[in-house]
C-alpha cells in the first residue's frame, strides 16, 4: 500500500512553460485535492474532487487546472508558469463516506519558477 | 468563510516539560478540527481531531487536544515533551469533515535536550 504518491519530487521551469504535477492513491478515496505551502502562509487550497469526474475550485486556483478521469489520479496542470508559482505543492486525500475525516497526504513536490 | 489563527510563530520547550500549541478558529456552525504535524521535508501527518463529543481528545504520539467552544480554541497539549516532537505543527477547520480543509500557518515546535 504506497498511499499517495506524487512525481516529480523536484522541478525547475522557466516562466512561461507549462507541466503537469502528479498524484496518485491507491486507497480508494473518493476525495482528494491539491494544497501549495508556502513561508508564512501555511497551507492553501488549490483544486479539490469529490469523486471521477467533479472537481472545484478552492482558494487560490488561479493559473491551475485539473481533472479526474480515475479515483486513483488527480493531476494539477500549470498552464503558463510564473514566479509567484514557486512553492511545495502537496496532495491529500481522504474517504467521504466515513467519520475518519483523516487526510493523507503525499511527500510534496518542490517547484521553482525562474 | 472560516479562517484558523496560530499565534505563536515558535514554541520552545525542554524535553520533559509541557507544552502547548495555540490555535483559535473562526466557522460558521459546527467545527470540524485538526492537527496536523509536519517533519522536515515530508508531507503532513494527522494527529488528532475534535468532531463532537468529549472537549479532551486524544491522539497520536502522546499529544492531545482540548476543545474550548466559548473560546473557540483548540490548544494542542503533551505533558512530557520530547526531542523528537520538534517539528511544525498546524491547526486545520473544515466546515464538513474533509472538504475544504484551511490550515493555520503553522507553528514550529523546538524541543531541547
Amino acid at each position: 500500500n504506497a498511499g499517495v504518491t506524487q512525481t516529480p519530487k523536484f522541478q525547475v521551469l522557466k516562466t512561461g512553460q507549462s507541466m503537469t504535477l502528479q498524484c496518485a492513491q491507491d486507497m480508494n478515496h473518493e476525495y482528494m485535492s491539491w494544497y501549495r505551502q508556502d513561508p508564512g502562509m501555511g497551507l492553501r487550497l488549490i483544486h479539490y474532487s469529490v469523486g471521477a469526474g467533479i472537481t472545484d475550485q478552492g482558494e487560490v486556483p488561479n493559473g491551475y487546472n485539473v481533472s479526474r478521469s480515475t479515483t486513483e489520479d488527480f493531476p494539477l496542470r500549470l498552464l503558463s508558469a510564473a514566479p509567484s508559482q514557486t512553492s511545495v505543492y502537496f496532495c491529500a486525500s481522504s474517504y467521504t463516506g466515513s467519520s475518519s475525516y483523516e487526510q493523507y497526504f503525499g511527500p510534496g513536490t518542490r517547484l521553482t519558477v525562474t | 468563510a472560516q479562517s484558523v489563527a496560530q499565534p505563536e510563530d515558535q514554541v520552545n520547550v525542554a524535553e520533559g516539560n509541557p507544552l502547548t500549541v495555540k490555535c483559535t478558529y473562526s466557522v460558521s456552525g459546527n467545527p470540524y478540527l485538526f492537527w496536523y504535524v509536519q517533519y522536515p521535508n515530508r508531507g503532513l501527518q494527522f494527529l488528532l481531531k475534535y468532531i463532537t463529543g468529549d472537549n479532551l481528545v486524544k491522539g497520536s504520539y502522546g499529544f492531545e487536544a482540548e476543545f474550548n467552544k466559548s473560546q473557540t480554541s483548540f490548544h494542542l497539549k503533551k505533558p512530557s515533551a520530547l526531542v523528537s516532537d520538534s517539528a511544525l505543527y498546524f491547526c486545520a477547520v473544515s466546515p464538513t469533515g474533509f472538504q475544504k480543509l484551511v490550515f493555520g500557518t503553522g507553528t514550529r515546535l523546538l524541543v531541547s535536550p
